[in-house]
């Protein structure tokens, strides 16, 4: 099965600075890849997804890139705000919705 | 639109006992999957079901199990509850469950286990 990696260690940045989370994973490539947000006792929120033909998506101030070649994805956040901190998970597409998920990475945007 | 809705929100049972969770998925998804999320494990997925049909599943053992009913609606199951069980357990629901689905999360079911 797909082994997916995040960076445990939570992100700490200035408000207004760009945030990079990394997503590494194991095995075999998957067709698509997801972000999705998570904030403290809440389900996980969907953010963006990538196809592997795709090397950069962005939607408002997020940016993913997916690179099959180093199997990993960099998830960016431009201008980040104190409203941005939570907890960030990658997930890999399984048959029929199972998806394999990172541990997430914890950001804190301070002000 | 309502979106996944999850019932308790919270709730507290003993070891040897057995629990219901409820989904209600959003209005029109057919596809609702169940995810076990633990601070050592993450999220991990439980099963799948589409059109009351269990299509996958995850490595849980037998104590884990649910259904779904012709309206979408989905419980999930378990019995002789562990210490171990003690989660958020998470419902999701997608128009489909193809490569590429976008899935769509409730709150989640807070299990404590004593």
């Amino acid at each position: 099965s797909q082994k997916i990696e995040q960076n445990s260690e939570a992100l700490n940045i200035q408000e207004g600075k760009t945030a990079t989370l990394t997503c590494n994973y194991t095995n075999y490539s998957p067709a698509y890849l997801q972000w999705y947000r998570q904030d403290p006792g809440r389900g996980p929120v969907f953010l963006l997804l990538i196809r592997e033909n795709e090397k950069e998506k962005r939607k408002e101030r997020l940016k993913v890139t997916f690179d099959t070649t180093l199997k990993q994805s960099l998830f960016h956040i431009t201008a980040s705000q104190p409203a941005d901190s939570a907890t960030y998970l990658c997930a890999l597409d399984g048959n029929f919705n199972k998806f394999y998920f990172g541990s997430g990475t914890k950001l804190n945007v301070k002000p | 639109k309502a979106g996944v809705t999850q019932t308790p929100r919270y709730l507290i049972k003993t070891r040897g006992q057995q629990v219901t969770l409820s989904c209600s998925p959003i209005s029109g998804h057919r596809s609702v999957s169940w995810y076990q999320q633990t601070p050592g494990q993450g999220l991990q997925f439980l099963f799948e079901y589409f059109s009351e049909t269990q299509r996958n599943k995850g490595n849980f053992p037998g104590r884990f199990s649910g259904r779904q009913f012709s309206n979408s609606r989905s419980e999930m199951n378990v019995s002789t509850l562990e210490l171990g069980d003690s989660a958020l357990y998470l419902c999701a629901s997608s128009l489909s469950s193809g490569l590429g689905n976008t899935i769509y999360f409730g709150e989640g079911s807070w299990l404590t286990v004593v």
